[in-house]
């Protein structure tokens, strides 16, 4: 079982509407980060959070640490949004050396005009 | 303009042959990572370092091999033991190591024919 779980894993919406992709994790976590990939492969990180709740433009990621969930909302889409969205975490205990962040296989939203 | 730079975008080479893919930093960060992306797969740590002259093995390092010469440097070996290499590798760079946001270059796609 993968350690980090996004759902859902396509997501094809119309412009203007609420979207929600939602990440959940099984292992104890220092941060957890949103990222998006456009089509030409390269990564922007959106959001880094451990607790709460962050919100840029029209983009709010939530974290419930006791649930080991985490949503990332998009409010108004719009065609350029469409991308992929990966949900990494930060594990409190590093597996035999290994640093870094444990990845989810990504959502891929298409936003339609 | 501060950032990483992956070069080339596109690469290709001829099985059995080794390979260096390039990856610069100049944010003066210390730790830097490369990862693989596999279709329908996260992202997948090969290597990291935390600092020049350091460098460890991530979940997948078998027939991979890098060097940390500089800090703004971590050049990536993708040598002819590596049975999979046609893959998309992402280089990223962090303040330091275990904290803080993980910045990404755009990736070289390397096709092995």
């Amino acid at each position: 079982k993968n350690e980090v779980e996004q759902s859902p894993q396509n997501l094809t919406a119309q412009e203007g509407e609420f979207i929600t992709i939602n990440c959940s994790y099984s292992v104890g976590i220092s941060a957890l980060h949103w990222l998006q990939q456009h089509p030409g492969g390269g990564i922007v990180s959106l959001f880094m959070l451990s607790s709460g709740k962050k919100k840029h433009g029209r983009l709010i990621a939530t974290i419930n640490i006791q649930e080991k969930h985490s949503s990332l909302h998009i409010t108004a889409s719009h065609p350029r949004d469409s991308a992929v969205y990966i949900c990494a975490v930060r594990s409190r205990i590093v597996r035999g050396g290994a640093d870094g962040l444990t990845f989810g296989k990504g959502t891929h939203l298409i936003i339609q005009p | 303009d501060g950032g990483i730079t992956q070069s080339p975008k596109y690469l290709f080479r001829k099985e059995g042959q080794n390979v260096t893919l390039s990856c610069e930093q100049n944010l003066n960060h210390d730790a830097m990572y490369w990862y693989r992306q596999d279709p329908g797969q996260g992202l997948r740590l090969i290597y990291y370092s935390q600092i020049v002259n350091d460098f460890q093995k991530g979940d997948i390092a078998e027939g991979y091999s890098v060097s940390r010469e500089k800090k703004e440097s971590f050049p990536l070996t993708v040598t002819s033991a590596q049975k999979n290499p046609t893959a998309f590798y992402l280089c990223a760079s962090s303040l330091d190591r275990g904290r803080g946001e993980q910045f990404f270059g755009p990736g070289t796609r390397l096709t092995v024919l």
